[in-house]
């Protein structure tokens, strides 16, 4: 079956350091990878998706940035941190090309910029 | 613009009652598909039921069910006998069209439902 795995599950940061953020799917070959950050009692917004390796396409630019070195391994890094960045990153995946099948989300990484 | 609308932002529902979630959309395409999922107090995200635009029945899956109205752009959420593990933020989400390889998910910004005893 398939899993995926984001890591760490909390992070405090102070502002001007560096990220990185990593999620590894397991059980499938060639997913699609996204990278969503929700804010604080909001919706998620997206911000960087994948269909093969070294394929990153950004939604929202910013001081973010996304990278995939591997077919099943998804990582987001800032070399900077602002305090804006805080909130909750969510790594998901997509099962197959068809129209119904859903994102499958990872725990996600709670970032609190200080 | 804003492309899915969730205009409750809180819900107070009584155990085994049953509650609706209303979602609204915009498209200009005629092949979509509209997702629901839950969100817990932990965090993660759980998808819960898939409705496309042309599909002629309500979607169901078990104490889950689409009010889907196309016409009116709204793919409500109904609940039906709730438990107290039901609490939880619940969004709609869509992927337009159904054809984009990409997969991408546009998500509303969501539903806080709270079961009572």
């Amino acid at each position: 079956s398939q899993t995926i795995h984001q890591w760490p599950a909390t992070l405090v940061q102070p502002v001007g350091s560096p990220l990185s953020l990593e999620c590894t799917v397991e059980g499938t070959s060639n997913p699609n990878l996204y990278w969503y950050r929700q804010a604080a009692g909001r919706g998620l917004q997206l911000l960087f998706y994948s269909v093969g390796i070294g394929q990153i396409s950004s939604e929202v630019p910013q001081n973010l940035s996304a990278s995939r070195p591997q077919d099943r391994q998804f990582i987001l890094s800032s070399k900077k941190l602002l305090l804006s960045d805080s909130g909750f990153y969510l790594c998901a995946w997509r099962a197959g090309r068809r129209a119904d099948s859903p994102l499958h989300f990872g725990n996600g990484t709670r970032l609190t910029v200080t | 613009a804003q492309k899915i609308t969730q205009t409750q932002p809180g819900m107070f529902v009584q155990e085994k009652e049953a509650v609706t979630l209303d979602c609204t959309y915009d498209t200009s395409d005629q092949s979509y598909g509209l997702f629901w999922y839950k969100q817990p107090s932990s965090g993660e995200m759980i998808f819960l039921i898939y409705q496309g635009s042309y599909d002629e029945q309500n979607a169901t899956e078990g104490r889950y069910s689409l009010n889907f109205q196309k016409a009116r752009k709204s793919a409500n959420l109904v609940i039906s006998a709730s438990q107290l593990g039901d609490s939880a933020m619940y969004f709609c989400a869509m992927r337009e069209p159904t054809t984009d390889s990409w997969g991408k998910l546009q998500f509303g910004a969501g539903t806080q439902v709270v079961v009572t005893p």
